[in-house]
């Protein structure tokens, strides 16, 4: 399977707890995005990455939320001091430009669920 | 980006076609208008994009009005396994800066067998 994956694809922890998940993006996608989706509503913008740099953050949620692509592949999406608030499914999209298009492709998700 | 508006839900008979409809009448002339669906509790699945003529793939047509203020995306033959939450959305072309996809509600499609 040559799409985006995602890892864990399930995770309950307790509040207060620190969660990182990882995202493994299509080989050769220099962009990959984060998105939160909460129940019953679409999809939520939070940061993307060009290689390795983060060129968007203003939308992660708070500063417990921090994303890194340090080589430019693979990247992971860390919540310090979670809160019941933060249960959602947490998404990762990869995509590589071809010249004015450019297609976002998902993972599967990982469903957080904080206690 | 401009704004689109679907209906909340929509249901068709197994084997018929299936027209999801998308208005987006502040749509500018580089914006593209995307589908993706959501089958229930996966990522979104990438499904067609158009910038101003038909497009055709293996999974559905997008056919944009002449004047670009609404969508339709037609599923020719719907199954029970096409029955998931689909989302129009516009986003500029790419100008050199990425741009994150804004997604609305979207419209349930109920495929029934």
């Amino acid at each position: 399977d040559t799409g985006v994956s995602q890892d864990p694809r399930h995770k309950i922890t307790k509040r207060g707890q620190n969660v990182t998940f990882r995202c493994d993006p299509i080989s050769e996608h220099n962009r990959l995005y984060w998105y939160r989706q909460t129940l019953g509503q679409g999809p939520e913008f939070l940061t993307y990455f060009q290689n390795e740099a983060q060129l968007e953050k203003s939308r992660l949620l708070s500063d417990r939320f921090s994303a890194e692509r340090p080589k430019g592949s693979f990247s992971t999406l860390e919540i310090q001091r979670t809160e019941q608030g933060d249960s959602a499914m947490y998404l990762c999209a990869s995509s590589r430009r071809q010249g004015a298009r450019e297609t976002q492709y998902f993972g599967p998700g990982t469903r957080l669920l904080v206690l | 980006d401009a704004k689109t508006t679907q209906p909340t839900s929509m249901d068709c008979a197994e084997g018929r076609a299936a027209n999801l409809p998308c208005n987006h009448s502040t749509i500018s002339g580089n914006e593209y208008v995307y589908w993706y669906r959501q089958i229930h509790s996966q990522g979104p699945q990438y499904i067609i994009h158009g910038l101003k003529n038909n497009e055709t793939n293996e999974m559905a047509s997008l056919i944009i009005t002449e004047d670009r203020k609404s969508s339709t995306l037609i599923l020719p033959h719907a199954t029970l396994r096409d029955t998931a939450v689909y989302y129009c959305i516009v986003r500029a072309s790419d100008s050199g800066s990425a741009r994150q996809l804004t997604f609305g509600s979207g419209t349930q499609l109920t495929v029934l067998p």
